[in-house]
């Protein structure tokens, strides 16, 4: 089993609203990650939790919180975003950090703020 | 300048053609990634590498650490390759470097 289960594949909200991403995967993976990735452009990476623990934070507004409960779940929390954080959230998980582990992506949500 | 440069930024081919799209890189890695992105999302990892040369089904994919370069190879190629290619540099943190893609059509 090779999958990371991202939910919900589709979120809209508005720029009031609260809401998480959720990313979870069962392949014993002790690396996560979030990227965001706007149209026609690669992703960036946004968040990195090893071992369930934040190990980078790409310097992303505190309107988005990562939460990782444990090693199978990484949470994205969303609070007062704006309209150009429109875009798809990826997960990412890998055997562990650092070098040579192949990163396995979830599908995606792609969210739109309104 | 980007850190990960790929070439073609499009490419189209008809069913049957050998592809190759290109990246070469101007940082220090431990590995590469080759990914695979059709259009609505999900990113599919093919490859990563970082020596030599690996070969999965129609896919093959070199690198030649001395000159920062690595090849992505599909023989026979179908419509269902259309996609977006991307290649991504690993750096002995856990970032990934990503290029720009390539995207691929390929008509019947």
């Amino acid at each position: 089993d090779t999958e990371v289960t991202q939910t919900p594949k589709h979120l809209v909200m508005g720029m009031t609203n609260k809401k998480s991403l959720k990313c979870e995967q069962h392949m014993g993976h002790r690396a996560m990650y979030w990227y965001k990735q706007k149209a026609k452009k690669p992703p960036e990476l946004m968040f990195v939790y090893s071992y369930e623990k934040l190990s980078i934070n790409e310097s992303v507004p505190s309107r988005f919180s990562p939460e990782c409960p444990n090693s199978s779940l990484l949470n994205l929390h969303l609070h007062a975003l704006q309209p150009e954080d429109s875009a798809l959230y990826l997960c990412a998980s890998s055997q562990s950090s650092g070098e040579k582990n192949i990163q396995y992506f979830g599908a995606g949500t792609r969210l739109s703020v309104l | 300048k980007n850190e990960v440069e790929q070439s073609p930024q499009n490419l189209t081919a008809q069913e049957g053609e050998f592809i190759t799209i290109n990246c070469s890189y101007s940082v220090g890695i431990s590995a590469l990634h080759w990914l695979q992105q059709h259009p609505g999302g999900g990113i599919v990892s093919l490859f990563m590498l970082s020596s030599g040369k690996k070969k999965h089904g129609r896919l093959i994919a070199t690198i030649n650490i001395q000159e920062k370069h690595s090849s992505l190879h599909i023989t026979a190629s179908h419509p269902r390759d259309s996609a977006v290619y991307i290649c991504a540099a690993l750096q002995n943190t856990d970032k990934l470097i990503f290029g720009t893609g390539t995207r691929l059509q390929v008509f019947p």
